[in-house]
């Protein structure tokens, strides 16, 4: 199946300092990634919605500015956390849509996760 | 918004036991995506249904989309060690172009050997 990755797996910073985050479809092109955020024993709240070559979609409640997404290519979506605080500390997974035929999503498409990325802000 | 209700939130079993767990919505859904997470990883998709009263299995997997179309089980026969996880459940929405997911707050399985 198709494969997405992530990194760093796990990253340690200093609050104040920003962290970037990458995601990679490593088999397939994706128009659209999707960013989560996953707090120990809960489940995957989505953050946004990245679209290649266009500004990202943010849920309710999540700060663009806080949350900065580049989608710049078909493979490659990043997320940097600016300004990190000990509560951006948390397991941040991204997903990719991999169309069965091309081009834009359709109703069936899979949505593949990558591994995830824990960062700790001390 | 629609709401998720994943229920158990957590099982332990013996080795060898089957396993079933359930969603149900506030709404109606269009499609039922149930997953698996294994500790610090991503989700893998472990079966997608498409159409009220859609059964399908996926090796020792069982999943159905129900008729009422609020509702979803997952079921897990002879489970093994392996077999521990998050599993959740999770719904799409298909507007628009952007297919989010929305998923339920998870099933915290154990197997004992």
């Amino acid at each position: 199946g198709a494969v997405v990755s992530q990194h760093p797996s796990r990253v340690i910073c200093k609050s104040g300092t920003s962290v970037k985050i990458e995601c990679r479809s490593l088999d397939f092109q994706a128009t659209t990634m999707f960013w989560y955020r996953q707090f120990p024993k809960k489940s995957l709240m989505l953050m946004a919605t990245s679209n290649e070559g266009s500004k990202a979609t943010y849920e309710q409640g999540v700060e663009k500015d806080k949350f900065l997404i580049n989608h710049a290519s078909l493979t490659l979506s990043t997320l940097t956390v600016t300004s990190a605080h000990p509560e951006d500390s948390s397991f941040y997974i991204c997903s990719a849509i991999w169309s069965t035929r091309g081009g834009a999503a359709g109703s069936t498409d899979t949505q593949y996760f990558g591994p995830g990325t824990r960062l700790t802000v001390l | 918004g629609q709401q998720l209700n994943q229920s158990p939130q957590s099982m332990f079993i013996q080795e060898g036991e089957d396993v079933s767990m359930n969603c149900t919505s506030s709404s109606i859904f269009n499609t039922w995506l149930w997953y698996k997470q294994d500790p610090g990883e991503g989700p893998v998709l472990l079966i997608a249904l498409y159409k009220a009263g859609e059964l399908t299995s996926n090796g020792r997997l069982t999943a159905q989309f129900g008729i009422t179309r609020k509702d979803s089980f997952l079921n897990i026969s002879a489970s093994i060690p392996s077999d521990v996880g998050i599993y959740f459940c999770a719904d799409r929405n298909s507007g628009g172009s952007n297919y989010k997911l929305t998923f339920g707050k998870g099933t915290l399985l154990t197997v004992n050997p």
